[in-house]
This record gives structure tokens, sequence and C-alpha cells, in this order.
């Protein structure tokens, strides 16, 4: 019963280094959307992909964070040059056919990124 | 226990009473809800959601209760029992965003409840 995946639990990068985060979406599912928790806050949407494609981006910031689902392995949050605010549980979701009434999203356990 | 102030962060109750958490949401055009579990550590955990288009909604020990009128929706607890502690988020998505997924979280509600 394999649900959201995601890796590493924990990553550590000092300020300037590249962050590379890893979800594996539910089997069967093609939707993945990824969300950032700030400490003692709810989460805030950051982008929605299917396979190959950037579907909604309005959440990532302009600069610095890239996000893709190529047609084989797992979605990549990527966030270069990282600075201390960058520091955050990134969340990742997986949906089939989009999120819908009868598809919620399941988020996996996240990743959580210290910048030192 | 009841959260009756919707800034109220947390919620402590007796083992065995019922929990009611409350949330306002924001977008009158909003029109599906979603109440998610947080344990410390995990990843938001899926407990019940709602079309604007229902007033009510039951699952396992806990109802969802919408009221489009006042943009209030309410998750309630029933038997409250130690292994619901957590952060309680409701969610809204917005009509005719074309993306259910992409949703907008509340602040959050820690429910505590004492053995």
């Amino acid at each position: 019963n394999a649900g959201v995946m995601q890796n590493p639990r924990h990553l550590v990068r000092r300020r300037g280094q590249e962050a590379r985060l890893r979800c594996s979406p539910v089997k069967g599912h093609s939707h993945v959307y990824w969300y950032r928790q700030l400490p003692e806050e709810g989460l805030k949407f950051m982008v929605y992909l299917q396979k190959e494609n950037i579907i909604d981006e309005s959440g990532m910031p302009k600069e610095r964070f890239s996000a893709e689902f190529p047609k084989e392995g797992p979605s990549i949050l990527r966030i270069q040059q990282v600075v201390r605010g960058d520091s955050a549980a990134y969340f990742c979701a997986s949906s089939g056919g989009g999120a819908s009434y009868n598809s919620p999203l399941h988020f996996g356990n996240g990743t959580r990124l210290t910048v030192t | 226990g009841e959260n009756v102030g919707l800034h109220l962060p947390t919620l402590s109750v007796q083992e065995g009473d019922n929990s009611i958490i409350n949330c306002a949401y924001s977008n009158s055009a909003s029109d599906y809800f979603i109440w998610y579990k947080q344990e410390s550590g995990k990843g938001p955990q899926f407990i019940i959601d709602i079309r604007s288009n229902m007033d009510k909604r039951q699952g396992q020990r806990v109802t969802v209760l919408l009221n489009k009128t006042v943009k209030h929706l309410s998750l309630q607890i029933a038997a409250t029992q130690p292994g619901d502690s957590a952060v309680y988020f409701c969610a809204e998505n917005l009509e005719g965003s074309g993306n259910t997924g992409k949703l907008i979280f509340g602040q959050g509600t820690t429910l505590q409840v004492k053995p």
C-alpha cells in the first residue's frame, strides 16, 4: 500500500547550495502537486504538474525554484542557491486524473529542508 | 469542546468528549472543502471533504458541516480519542479554478486530547 513517497525526509544545505527534493506519486497517479509549509503555518500551493507538463506554477517563486515531472521517474522540486528563508517542509501530493470530489489529494510525509 | 473563536489555535478536550473545530473560509466562490489532520513530522492526512451543494457529510466518527451563508466550515469529532491529537486544517478550492488540487489552507487548529 505505497502512498506518496518523498525523499529525503530531512535535507540540510548551506546557503548558496542546491536542494533537490523527490516525490514518487501513488502508483497510477499522473498528477502531482507541491506545497510548502513554514513553521506554525498552513500549506501553500506551489505548483501542479502532469507527466512532462507544468500545468500551474502560480505559487512558485519566480527565481531559483523549478519543478519537473518526467515521463519516467519521480517528480523533482529543485531550489537553486538556497537561502535561509527556504527552510520549510515541502510536501508533495498526487491524484488520479486531477484532484476532485472523488479523488482528493493524498500527501506524502514531506521533506524538511534546513538551510544553514 | 469547541474553538468558538475562529482564530483560536488550540482546542483542549477530555477523552471521550465530542470536539468541534471551526474554520472560516475566505472566498464565496469556493465549491469544495476538505479537512486534513497533521501529526507531528508527518504530512496532512485526508479526513473528509464536502462539496458546496451539500451542507453536511458524515464519515466514521467525523461530521463536516458547511454554512455557505456565513462562509463557515466545522469538523465534529465524536468520542475524541488520544489518537485524535494533531493539528487540523481546513482547505478550500476555488470554483472554476480548473484545478481542484489547488487548495487554500487555513491556519490550523491544534487539538489536544486529555486522558
